[in-house]
């Protein structure tokens, strides 16, 4: 059973660098799939932010793309996040998951399973 | 601002039907495959559907998935008090502007 844990400071103040790591387990980060980072604001909807292939290829987020770094870490197989310069809009849970994502066929197949708990980040001073 | 249209919510009495629609555009919908998510209060996202209309191992077959076009529905017969949730659709956008993976402004489910 393939499992993701989120872990990095809940609190981060405006104009830093928020880090987030997740750990998987149960599934070898090297075997394949893509491996992406979603938030969610208080009450608002989700937002993807990037994902990153077993070999280390990135995709993101046009909105976010400046300020984002996802990197991979098969050794110990995990997959972090970088997001610089944050402000209270920042401020949401964040979550890691698994994201099988295949456009060979002219058509993009993409779903996010399974979902890490999620990791509350708020920006403030 | 979503590029994928859902209604904020819909409501039905225990053992009704209820569908949410997510309405696209013909570079995300129209021409890629959709997923749907059920995040109950206070958790993670679930995976409900993919591909439109395939569900993973273990959901019931309560839940369904259809496309037409540019839009997507999931429906859910057999309402149950457990159902009450946000539901997501989920795609790829692949326009010019913004090539991303994006949700659906999300339907919260509210069992009467």
């Amino acid at each position: 059973q393939v499992q993701l844990q989120e872990s990095g400071p809940g609190l981060v103040k405006p104009s830093e660098t928020l880090s987030l790591t997740c750990a998987v387990s149960g599934y070898s980060i090297s075997s394949g799939y893509y491996w992406g980072w979603i938030r969610q604001p208080p009450g608002k909807g989700l937002e993807w932010i990037g994902s990153i292939y077993h070999s280390g290829s990135t995709y993101y987020n046009p909105s976010l793309k400046s300020r984002v770094t996802i990197s991979v870490d098969t050794s110990k197989n995990q997959f972090s996040l970088k997001l610089s310069s944050v402000t209270a809009a920042d401020t949401a849970v964040y979550y890691c998951a698994r994201h099988e994502r295949d456009c060979s066929g002219g058509s993009c197949h993409h779903w996010f399973d399974p979902w890490g708990q999620g990791t509350l980040v708020t920006v403030s001073s | 601002q979503s590029v994928l249209t859902q209604p904020p919510s819909v409501s039905a009495a225990p053992g009704q039907k209820v569908t949410i629609s997510c309405s696209g555009s013909s570079s995300n919908i129209g021409n890629n495959y959709v997923s749907w998510y059920q995040q109950l209060p206070g958790t993670a996202p679930k995976l409900l559907i993919y591909d439109n209309n395939k569900r993973p191992s273990g959901i019931p077959d309560r839940f369904s998935g259809s496309k037409s076009g540019t839009s997507a529905t999931l429906g859910i017969t057999g309402l149950q008090t457990g159902d009450e949730a946000d539901y997501y659709c989920g795609t790829w956008d692949s326009s010019l502007s913004a090539r991303a993976d994006v949700f659906g402004t999300g339907t919260k489910v509210t069992v009467l």
